[in-house]
């Protein structure tokens, strides 16, 4: 069992279009990860949310921590090309740092 | 560039055969931990070592092991390989506890 389920598994649009993913635990995060990881490369941090219902935007992406801090989602506007990626949700569980399975992201010019 | 060196970038080598991964951490991260990425699994943690201790065990399998050196440098040792444990092999620091984390490259390795 997954314990971080992130959903969609893949996603294809066009570019211009608004997305949202999200990533779903049944368990309490004192905070949450999100990460951009693309081809060939290591998974680099895009932002943490720490506090229940704590919204945070970078430039056309937006990041909500659900009220009871067990879920989280990611907004993109307008998405471009550049965003295209494997997105990745993660969160403490004592000094283990676990991972959701990610959505790849496929924007299409 | 993260600051996280991983070396090799690419490994290829046969079932039987032992294998070991090095990573330098970002300077002054104390924490570094270490993953396994496949298309099917995602990202595995495996272990975690601060300033030198494990910390942390996930997923590891027995035939793997794992050490922090004193200069903070770590490595990831495989054997007894196996096809299944073809993957993409990360390692990670962290200046701390909960810190966000700063990855390299990675090892990518075949076992044929």
């Amino acid at each position: 069992t997954q314990l971080l389920e992130q959903s969609p598994q893949f996603l294809s649009i066009q570019e211009g279009e608004n997305l949202t993913v999200y990533c779903n635990s049944s368990s309490v995060f004192s905070s949450l990860q999100w990460y951009r990881q693309e081809p060939g490369e290591g998974p680099v941090l895009l932002v943490t949310v720490v506090t229940g219902g704590e919204v945070k935007k970078l430039k056309r992406l937006t990041f909500q921590f659900g009220d009871a801090r067990k879920d989280s989602s990611l907004h993109i506007t307008a998405a471009q090309p550049g965003d295209t990626g494997l997105y990745l949700c993660a969160g403490a569980r004592g000094d283990k740092i676990i991972f959701g399975k990610g959505t790849r992201l496929h924007i299409l010019p | 560039d993260s600051g996280v060196t991983q070396t090799p970038k690419h490994l290829i080598t046969a079932t039987g055969q032992r294998v070991t991964l090095r990573c330098s951490p970002r300077s002054g991260d104390l924490s570094v931990y270490w993953y396994q990425q496949s298309l099917d699994q995602g990202l595995q943690f495996l272990i975690q070592y601060y300033n030198g201790e494990e910390r942390a065990k996930g997923n590891i399998l027995e035939r793997f092991s794992a050490q922090q050196f004193p200069d903070l440098h770590s490595e990831l040792n495989l054997s007894s390989l196996e096809l299944g444990d073809s993957a993409l092999y990360f390692c990670a620091s962290s200046v701390s506890r909960y810190s966000p984390l700063h990855f390299g490259n990675g090892t990518r390795l075949t076992v044929t």
